[in-house]
């Protein structure tokens, strides 16, 4: 298993600004994710972070307005850019447990944008 | 294309009712089929991986099973009570290139 953290737990931005959300993971780990959950809506894959390459975005994210980073195999950020209020959703971050095809979660940021 | 739809999207039991959900998907070509249970400012609970059709897994009070031939999992609660209060998803593992979810089921178990 794997113990993951999020910071922030919940923030409250306004329109045009960013906000970068922190993964933290109690173990080494390859593969990284990033979901977001809009209101409503189900869990969707934003883009998969493996350490010492570029992420790869699902079919409707950009690097651009969701730049992420990978530094070691025990971090990742997640920028949500130029924040417009249909980005309001939960950001969850999750790691893939090599055995047995496992996915432990961390327990989201809360984004509202005004 | 994976797509998988969750019913229902809400339902509110009496504690002590039992319950069961359905996740239902178009096509058995997957590797996992998962259902987690995610309680509000929590993390996602993994509750079950089940691969083959016809596998039944059981914890506690809560059991699943898997139909890969009719596109169908479903999701047992007896004896529902207040702290089973969450949301409950279903996901399919695509060979472990992504998880695709489905949208939920939100259960509400009122004491």
């Amino acid at each position: 298993s794997a113990v993951i953290s999020q910071k922030p737990s919940r923030d409250i931005c306004q329109r045009g600004t960013s906000l970068t959300i922190q993964c933290q993971v109690d173990s080494q780990v390859t593969m990284m994710f990033w979901y977001r959950q809009q209101p409503g809506q189900s869990l969707t894959l934003i883009a998969t972070a493996n350490q010492g390459s570029e992420a790869t975005y699902e079919s409707g994210f950009v690097i651009d307005k969701f730049p992420i980073s990978r530094p070691n195999l025990t971090f990742s950020t997640l920028t949500v850019s130029n924040m417009s209020p249909e980005d309001s959703s939960i950001y969850l971050c999750s790691v893939e447990v090599p055995e047995g095809h496992e996915q432990y979660f961390g327990p989201g940021t809360r984004l509202t944008v005004t | 294309i994976l797509n998988v739809e969750q019913s229902p999207q809400s339902l509110h039991v009496q504690e002590g009712d039992s319950t069961n959900f359905t996740c239902s998907f178009p096509s058995s070509n997957f590797y996992a089929l998962h259902w987690y249970r995610w309680e509000t400012a929590k993390s996602p609970e993994a509750l079950f991986v089940m691969t083959l059709n016809g596998d039944e897994k059981k914890k506690g009070r809560i059991s699943a099973t898997l139909n890969t031939k009719e596109g169908y999992s479903y999701l047992y609660i007896k004896g529902s009570q207040p702290e089973d209060s969450a949301t409950y998803l279903c996901a399919l593992d695509n060979y472990g290139q992504n998880f695709v979810f489905g949208p939920g089921t939100r259960l509400s178990v009122l004491p």
